[in-house]
This record gives C-alpha cells, sequence and structure tokens, in this order.
C-alpha cells in the first residue's frame, strides 16, 4: 500500500504570495490532518479534515486554510505569506477520526524570502 | 493547557549501550501517549503506543514505560545501533481536540560506533 504523499517537496515562495500544498492520503484512509514544524515550535497542529469536513482546528490564523476533496485528498493553503512560515508542512493520515494512530507524509519544505 | 518536555534536545551514547529518553507533561494524564521517530528531511513514523493503564510496553529492542504520579514516559533502546540515530518525539492527544496529536520537541539521538 502506498504510503502519505505530499506534493510539492520544495517550494519557495516570496513574502506576500500564497501557496497551495497537496497531500493525498493512504487509500481507505478519511481523515488527513496538517502540522508545520519549525526548529523553534516543534510540530503544531493545523487541522483535521474527515469527510470533507473540518474537524479540528490549531492555533492559526486566518491565513492558513484547508480543504478535503471526496476522494480524501486534501490541499493546505497560506495566503499573504510571512517569513515565519517558512517550515516543514506535514501531512498525516488515519483510517477514521479520532484514530490513534497516524501516518505522516515527507512534508513540503517552504521557503518564504 | 497541556505542554510536553522532553529533557534533552541532544543524546549521544556508544554503540551497544542502552539510550532512554524522557517525556515529561504538565497538565492532565492522557489516555494514552505515543513515541514517534523522525530522521532529517522526512515526516515522523510512529513506534510505540502505550495507555494510561499500562505500565510498560515492548516492541524488539524498545521499551516505554508510562508513569502517571509522575507524569512521565521513559522510553528505551536497548544494544543501540548507529541506525537508531535519530530524533524521537513524544506525542500525546490534546484532550479538548479529539484528533489532534500535541507533541514534544524531540530528543536527537546520536549512537556512536
Amino acid at each position: 500500500k502506498a504510503g502519505v504523499t505530499q506534493t510539492p517537496r520544495y517550494l519557495i515562495k516570496t513574502r506576500g504570495q500564497q501557496v497551495t500544498l497537496s497531500c493525498s492520503p493512504i487509500s481507505g484512509h478519511r481523515s488527513v490532518s496538517w502540522y508545520q514544524q519549525t526548529p523553534g515550535q516543534g510540530l503544531q497542529f493545523l487541522f483535521e479534515y474527515f469527510s470533507e469536513t473540518q474537524r479540528n482546528k490549531g492555533n492559526f490564523p486566518g491565513r492558513f486554510s484547508g480543504r478535503q476533496f471526496s476522494n480524501s485528498r486534501s490541499e493546505m493553503n497560506v495566503s499573504t505569506l510571512e517569513l515565519g512560515d517558512s517550515a516543514l508542512y506535514l501531512c498525516a493520515s488515519s483510517l477514521m477520526t479520532d484514530q490513534e494512530t497516524q501516518y505522516f507524509g515527507p512534508g513540503t519544505r517552504l521557503l518564504v524570502l | 493547557s497541556q505542554k510536553i518536555e522532553q529533557n534533552s534536545e541532544a543524546l549521544n551514547i556508544q554503540e551497544g549501550k542502552t539510550a532512554t529518553l524522557t517525556c515529561n507533561y504538565t497538565n492532565y494524564s492522557p489516555a494514552y501517549l505515543q513515541w514517534y521517530r523522525q530522521d532529517p528531511g522526512r515526516g515522523p513514523v510512529f513506534l510505540l503506543l502505550i495507555r494510561e493503564n499500562e505500565k510498560e510496553k515492548r516492541k524488539e529492542r524498545l521499551k516505554v514505560t508510562f508513569d502517571t504520579t509522575l507524569k512521565q514516559s521513559l522510553f528505551h533502546i536497548t544494544a543501540s545501533q548507529p541506525a537508531d540515530s535519530a530524533t524521537y518525539l513524544c506525542a500525546l492527544p490534546d484532550r479538548g481536540s479529539q484528533g489532534n496529536l500535541i507533541f514534544g520537541k524531540g530528543t536527537k539521538l546520536s549512537v556512536k560506533p
């Protein structure tokens, strides 16, 4: 079974631009969570989607948004990029929501200049 | 709010020795606690989950303990190998937000031959 895939793997943007990241969960998994990882803050939860609905949201500004499609694939969008948005963005999938074990993708490394 | 502290940012040990990593949490006792391994440039990989009513769990050379009185979990790697070198993350569920994991900042383990 293929693992979680994320595209693109690397991205360079400039301040003020917007970016869309994509995540394809493991086949059959219906829950997708997004995390931001930085050296200073570690891994921080952004949001979780299940059956195309956002179930949970972390403490991030409204510039961070996401959605999930009927095939469980998910996208996250960051608008009006700031330098501090430079991070590794990780997507994790699980079979159902409230699932204990999450399977992470390789991440998208975003650099904002 | 819940906070996780992984006491050592880095741990250097000699091959063959036992590595012991510490995870402390500050607030409520979680229903379970997880340990993940993360290699550079990759997403975290799930290793072990231990529930609040379990004192100890083992998987091959890995052992995890969970002490709800001390609000602490210990993660042991016995007979460590250079291939065990990685960052190890402790995670537990956010009580107010099911499906959301709170992560520690990790301990970077280096096993020298």
